[in-house]
C-alpha cells in the first residue's frame, strides 16, 4: 500500500515567493497533520484535519501560512509570501482516526529552502 | 514545562549491543499514548513503537521495546542487538486525547550513532 505521498521533495524559492505543498494521505484515514521540523524548534504541529475539517491550526505561524484539505485524498500547506525563515522540513501525516488507533504514519517530507 | 523530554543529545552503541534511550513526559491526561520515531539521515519519520497509558504489558516490536514506568512517566526505548542500519535520529512523541489535542508533541530527539 501507498504511504503518505508528498511534493515536491525539495523546494528552493525567493522570498517574497508563493509556495504550495501538497500531501496526499493514506487511503482509508480520517486525520491528516502538518508539520514542521527546524533545527531550532524541533517538530512541532501547524495544523490537523479531521474529516477534511480544521481541527487545530494553533501552530499555523501567520496570515502567510494557509492550508486546505479539499477532500479525503489531498491537503494543501501554502506559504505566501514566504520568507527564509520558514526554510524547514515540512512532514505531512496521517492517521486512521478511529479511537484505540491513533498511530500517525508520516510523509517523506518536503525540504524548503527560502533564499 | 516540556512535555516531553529526552536527555540524551547522543549516544553511542557497540554493534550487537542492546541500548536505551530515555524519555520522561508530562501530563495530566489519564488516558495518553507515547510513540517512538526513527529519522535516519534520509529524513523521514518512521514510526516504530506505541505505548497506551492503559497497556499493561511494555510494548515490543521485533528488536524494539518500551520500558514503560507509568509512575515514573518514563517511556525508555530499548533496541536490543544494535545494527549499524539503526543510527539516526529517535524521537519520543506523547498524544493526550483527553485535551482534545489529537496531535503529537515531540522530544528534542537522541542521536544514536551505531559503531562497528
Amino acid at each position: 500500500d501507498a504511504g503518505v505521498i508528498q511534493s515536491p521533495r525539495h523546494e528552493v524559492t525567493e522570498m517574497g515567493q508563493e509556495v504550495t505543498l501538497r500531501c496526499k494521505p493514506i487511503s482509508g484515514h480520517n486525520s491528516l497533520f502538518w508539520y514542521r521540523q527546524t533545527m531550532m524548534r524541533g517538530l512541532e504541529l501547524l495544523i490537523y484535519f479531521n474529516n477534511n475539517v480544521p481541527i487545530d491550526d494553533s501552530g499555523m505561524p501567520e496570515d502567510r501560512f494557509s492550508a486546505k484539505m479539499p477532500n479525503a485524498s489531498f491537503s494543501t500547506l501554502k506559504i505566501q509570501p514566504s520568507e527564509p525563515r520558514d526554510s524547514a522540513v515540512y512532514f505531512c501525516a496521517s492517521s486512521p482516526g478511529l479511537a484505540g488507533v491513533e498511530t500517525q504514519y508520516f510523509g517523506p517530507g518536503t525540504r524548503l529552502l527560502v533564499l | 514545562a516540556q512535555k516531553i523530554t529526552q536527555t540524551q543529545p547522543g549516544m553511542f552503541v557497540q554493534e550487537k549491543e542492546a541500548v536505551t534511550l530515555d524519555c520522561t513526559y508530562d501530563t495530566s491526561d489519564p488516558s495518553y499514548g507515547l510513540f517512538w520515531y526513527k529519522q535516519p539521515s534520509s529524513g523521514e519519520m518512521i514510526f516504530l513503537i506505541y505505548q497506551g497509558s492503559y497497556d499493561q504489558q511494555n510494548a515490543t516490536e521485533g528488536r524494539y521495546s518500551l520500558n514503560f514506568q507509568k509512575a515514573r512517566k518514563s517511556a525508555n526505548l530499548v533496541i536490543s542487538a544494535s545494527q549499524l542500519g539503526d543510527s539516526a535520529m529517535y524521537f519520543c512523541a506523547m498524544r493526550e486525547p483527553g485535551t482534545g489535542r489529537r496531535a503529537l508533541t515531540f522530544g528534542s530527539g537522541t542521536r544514536l550513532q551505531v559503531q562497528p
